[in-house]
């Protein structure tokens, strides 16, 4: 079945740092990748998204490459802000199948 | 739009209880999904409908779940009767058909309390 493993952090950087949280899944044929983020006592929001293999999500200075050929989806921004301190989420959606699955989330937190 | 409105949105009851869950997803979608968000077990799917039938329920963890939708603009999550490990955050998404790479748009979710 489908699985996404992602960083479990906490992550903690100071602010202007260069972020990086790995995500790697497994999946049988073309998933679609997503990038989710949950502010304190909020749902979550889509961040970005890539839906074929090579394509570049980008959002809010967030981006992420679909790279098939080492099934990941990392989430890079070359200079956080307090306000990107939020839990993160890496999902895909595989095929016809509209399940989202999820990985286990990293919470980021940006120190001033 | 108000995206999707979920009620109420903290409850606290006691073991034993009948609770009941809402949801209002934004219109016009067609799919809609329940989740559920603990530390143990972090987000999981529990059922998702497509134009109010139920398609997938198998991430529903026992009979005492039961969820339903009489319309395009109303859905219900029914725990019965509840427990303490039924403490969670419950989130209701609705979606668009038409691709794999349709966001899915989630409420604030509802934290249960089971005492």
């Amino acid at each position: 079945g489908n699985s996404v493993t992602q960083m479990e952090g906490p992550v903690t950087l100071s602010e202007e740092a260069f972020l990086t949280i790995n995500c790697t899944y497994t999946a049988t044929g073309y998933p679609s990748l997503f990038w989710y983020v949950q502010y304190p006592g909020e749902g979550l929001q889509l961040l970005l998204k890539a839906t074929k293999a090579d394509d570049k999500g980008s959002n809010k200075g967030f981006e992420a490459t679909y790279r098939k050929e080492t099934t990941s989806f990392h989430l890079e921004k070359g200079s956080v802000q307090v306000s990107d301190s939020a839990v993160y989420f890496c999902a895909l959606r595989g095929g016809s199948n509209y399940k989202l699955t999820f990985g286990k989330g990293t919470l980021l937190t940006v120190n001033p | 739009d108000a995206g999707v409105i979920q009620s109420p949105r903290h409850e606290v009851t006691e073991m034993g209880q009948e609770v009941t869950l809402r949801c209002k997803p934004i219109s016009g979608h067609d799919y809609l999904f329940w989740y559920r968000q603990t530390m143990m077990r972090g987000l999981e799917l529990l059922i998702y409908f497509n134009n109010n039938v139920p398609i997938d329920d198998s991430g529903m963890p026992e009979d005492r779940f039961s969820a339903k939708m009489p319309n395009a603009s109303f859905s219900t999550l029914k725990i019965q009767p509840s427990e303490p490990r039924d403490s969670a955050v419950y989130f209701c998404a609705s979606s668009l058909t038409g691709g794999a790479g349709n966001e899915q748009f989630f409420g604030p979710g509802t934290r249960l309390t089971v005492l």
